[in-house]
């Protein structure tokens, strides 16, 4: 199947400061990637809808401006958490599918960042 | 907003026993897709369900989807320790745009 890396795979960081993620698809080209959030023993909730050219498209409750996503190739896409708070540590996970993908077809998951604002 | 319900939670099994999850929309679906996270790790796919009433299966587990197009289960048979994780469904709804998911089976399986 297809492979998405996610980099890094673990951030500490203190409280104010910015962290930067990077979600790139190695084997594929995607116009649109997805960025979810998982806190400990919850499912998955979508963000961010990331496209490729143009700006993100934000879930309802999720602020774009604290969370800046950047779909500047049609491989890479980065989620800045800007001025990080401790209730912001949580697993953020990208996902993108084959360039023919909506989000009726496959998705396949990068491993994951996790990130501890202290 | 669409919403995505599966039951139960949590499942502790003995190893050998059988498991099943289920998945409920709240509207009909386009298709209804399958995921399993390891402890630790991120969401790998299973399956995916696109027809009324389809039943898929791989090894010893089940994926049916049903006729209404709102629900769908997953059913593992005789389970081992190497299933044990979350089992999390995801549907997509009919204008293809908006991938939801069900907040996930927790199994357990004791040797």
């Amino acid at each position: 199947g297809a492979v998405v890396s996610q980099h890094p795979s673990w951030v500490i960081c203190k409280s104010g400061t910015s962290v930067k993620i990077e979600c790139r698809s190695l084997d594929f080209q995607a116009t649109t990637m997805f960025w979810y959030r998982q806190f400990p023993k919850q499912s998955l909730m979508l963000m961010a809808t990331s496209n490729e050219g143009s700006k993100a498209t934000y879930e309802q409750g999720v602020e774009k401006d604290k969370f800046l996503i950047n779909h500047a190739s049609l491989t890479l896409s980065t989620l800045t958490v800007t001025s990080a708070h401790p209730e912001d540590s949580s697993f953020y996970i990208c996902s993108a599918g084959p360039p023919s993908a909506l989000q009726q077809e496959t998705q396949y998951f990068g491993p994951g960042t996790r990130l501890l604002v202290l | 907003g669409q919403q995505v319900m599966q039951i139960p939670q949590y499942q502790h099994v003995q190893e050998g026993e059988d498991f099943t999850t289920y998945c409920n929309s709240s509207t009909t679906l386009s298709n209804i897709q399958w995921y399993k996270q390891r402890p630790g790790g991120h969401p790998v796919f299973l399956i995916q369900l696109v027809k009324s009433g389809e039943v898929k299966k791989q090894k010893r587990l089940t994926f049916q989807f049903g006729e209404a197009k709102k629900n769908s289960s997953l059913h593992i048979t005789a389970t081992q320790t190497t299933d044990v994780g979350t089992y999390f469904c995801a549907g997509t709804n009919n204008a293809g745009n908006m991938l939801t998911f069900g907040g996930g089976t927790r199994l357990m399986v004791k040797p």
